[in-house]
């Protein structure tokens, strides 16, 4: 596509609850980046693909938490038994690779009541 | 470990004048990249302009300048005759090109470009 998709836009989820968000990168784009942003805050790092391989997890907060990119295109982030403090805005971006600059998708607002 | 500050109060600024934000970084890794994003209010991230530590010269894009300064780790950014479309929450961010190219975001600084 033309630029980095993410869906849903919104979503609102009841405690508990399993969310999963999806990224289309750009086209080609080998290295795709899963970022969370509170109000108010710069996106902070969760997780990181080239091609399918998960190449740095360290951003996950928790166990509840999990990325796959299993083709190297599509990633889905997944939030398992959702909590109010996972409420935030999560946000993909892919590159073409090495130092280049990161195109980021209009992410997904996530609000758990 | 990245490290950006962004610590400047929100600015406002006369149109069509010129506003620098400030940036400084931390990193001991000789090999790295800054970026500036922009983030209007509708919530896009939208890329600016990057410098490489290595590079020579001060990075220049249209209306947007890179101050570079390495020996202060400062990556200052500089828009020129200020629109009011500039109004704006911006981001400073860095790459480690040893690593995995993640970026580490600063906490912003919001720019209100006044008529």
């Amino acid at each position: 596509g033309a630029g980095v998709s993410q869906s849903p836009r919104y979503k609102v989820t009841k405690r508990g609850q399993d969310v999963a968000l999806r990224c289309d990168p750009i086209s080609g784009h080998v290295s795709l980046y899963w970022y969370r942003q509170a109000l108010g805050q710069g996106p902070e790092f969760l997780t990181y693909f080239n091609y399918e391989a998960q190449q740095d997890k360290s951003g996950l907060p928790n166990d509840r938490f999990s990325a796959e990119r299993p083709e190297g295109s599509i990633s889905t982030l997944t939030i398992q038994r959702t909590e109010q403090r996972d409420s935030a805005m999560y946000r993909c971006a892919s590159s073409s690779g090495g130092n280049t600059e990161a195109f980021f998708g209009q992410g997904t607002r996530l609000t758990v009541v | 470990a990245q490290k950006i500050t962004q610590t400047q109060p929100g600015m406002f600024v006369q149109e069509k004048e010129a506003v620098t934000l400030d940036c400084t970084y931390d990193t001991s890794d000789p090999s790295y990249g800054l970026f500036w994003y922009k983030q209007p209010s509708s919530g896009e991230m939208i890329f600016l302009i990057y410098q490489g530590s290595y590079d020579q010269q001060n990075a220049t894009e249209g209306r947007y300048s890179l101050n570079f300064q390495k020996a202060r780790k400062s990556a200052n950014l500089v828009i020129s005759a200020s629109q009011l479309g500039d109004s704006a929450m911006y981001f400073c961010a860095m790459s480690l090109w040893q690593g995995n190219n993640r970026l580490a975001f600063g906490k912003g600084n919001q720019v209100v470009v006044i008529p």
